[in-house]
C-alpha cells in the first residue's frame, strides 16, 4: 500500500495524558499536513511541512500540541496533558498534485 | 467564521437521478477549489477540483461548477449511484501552487442514494 499510513487508527486515553500519533506520508511527496477533524465539521488545519521544517502553525495548535518531522519522511503529532475537548479525529495528508488523506487517527479523551 | 459554507447537510435522490451539492465561499481570494468523498471511518478522498479560470470541470460522471460572481460552486453527480452515498467535502484554498496549498472546508453534505 503506497498511501498515507496513520497510527494508531483510535486511541483512548484519560484527561490528562500525553498522546502521539504518527504518519507515514507517500514517499515522493515533500509536503506534509496535519488536520482536525471533530464530529459536524469539516478538516481544520493545524500545521504543515516542507520536507524537514514547519511552515505554518494553526492558532488551533495550542501549547500543548507538538508536531515534528524529523528527517522530511514520516511525521508525529503529540497531545500533551489531554483535555476532553481534544476528541477529534486527526487526518495527516501528503500532497502531490492533490491533497492525499490518510484514514485517521481518532483520539478519545475520557 | 465560516469561509465555506456548505448550508444542506444533507441530500436525498434517487438512484440515477442527478445529485446537485452546493457549497458557497466568503474568501475573494480563493482562486482554487475541491470537492472530497468521505466514507465513515476513512479520511477524505479527492474527487474534482477547479481553478477560478474556469467555470465549469467534467470528470466522468462528476462536473463541478464555479460562479466567481456569486462565490459559488456546485457538483453535479449524475447518474447518482448508491455507491456515491457518502459525505461531500467542499474545500477552497487560496494562491493555488503558493507556499501552503492549505484548504479551507465546509462542515460537509450528507449525500444518500437510494436504490
Amino acid at each position: 500500500d503506497t498511501g498515507v499510513s496513520q497510527n494508531p487508527r483510535h486511541k483512548i486515553t484519560k484527561r490528562g495524558q500525553n498522546v502521539t500519533f504518527r504518519c507515514d506520508p507517500i514517499s515522493e511527496h515533500n509536503r506534509l499536513y496535519w488536520y482536525r477533524q471533530t464530529l459536524g465539521q469539516g478538516p481544520e488545519f493545524l500545521t504543515y511541512f516542507q520536507n524537514e521544517a514547519q511552515l505554518e502553525k494553526s492558532r488551533l495548535l495550542s501549547d500543548r500540541f507538538s508536531a515534528e518531522r524529523p528527517k522530511g519522511s514520516f511525521s508525529t503529532l503529540e497531545i500533551q496533558r489531554t483535555e476532553q475537548g481534544d476528541s477529534a479525529m486527526y487526518l495527516c495528508a501528503s500532497k502531490g498534485r492533490e491533497l492525499f488523506f490518510g484514514e485517521g487517527s481518532r483520539l478519545t479523551v475520557l | 467564521d465560516q469561509q465555506v459554507k456548505q448550508n444542506s447537510p444533507s441530500l436525498s435522490v434517487q438512484e440515477g437521478r442527478i445529485s446537485i451539492l452546493n457549497c458557497d465561499y466568503t474568501n475573494s481570494m480563493f482562486d482554487y477549489f475541491l470537492w472530497y468523498k468521505k466514507y465513515p471511518a476513512e479520511g477524505p478522498t479527492f474527487l474534482i477540483s477547479i481553478s477560478s479560470i474556469k467555470d465549469k470541470n467534467e470528470d466522468g460522471r462528476f462536473t463541478v461548477f464555479l460562479n466567481k460572481s456569486a462565490k459559488h460552486l456546485s457538483l453535479h453527480i449524475v447518474p447518482s449511484q448508491p455507491g456515491d452515498s457518502a459525505v461531500y467535502f467542499c474545500a477552497a484554498s487560496p494562491f493555488y501552487g503558493g507556499a501552503t496549498n492549505k484548504l479551507i472546508f465546509g462542515t460537509g453534505t450528507l449525500l444518500a442514494v437510494q436504490p
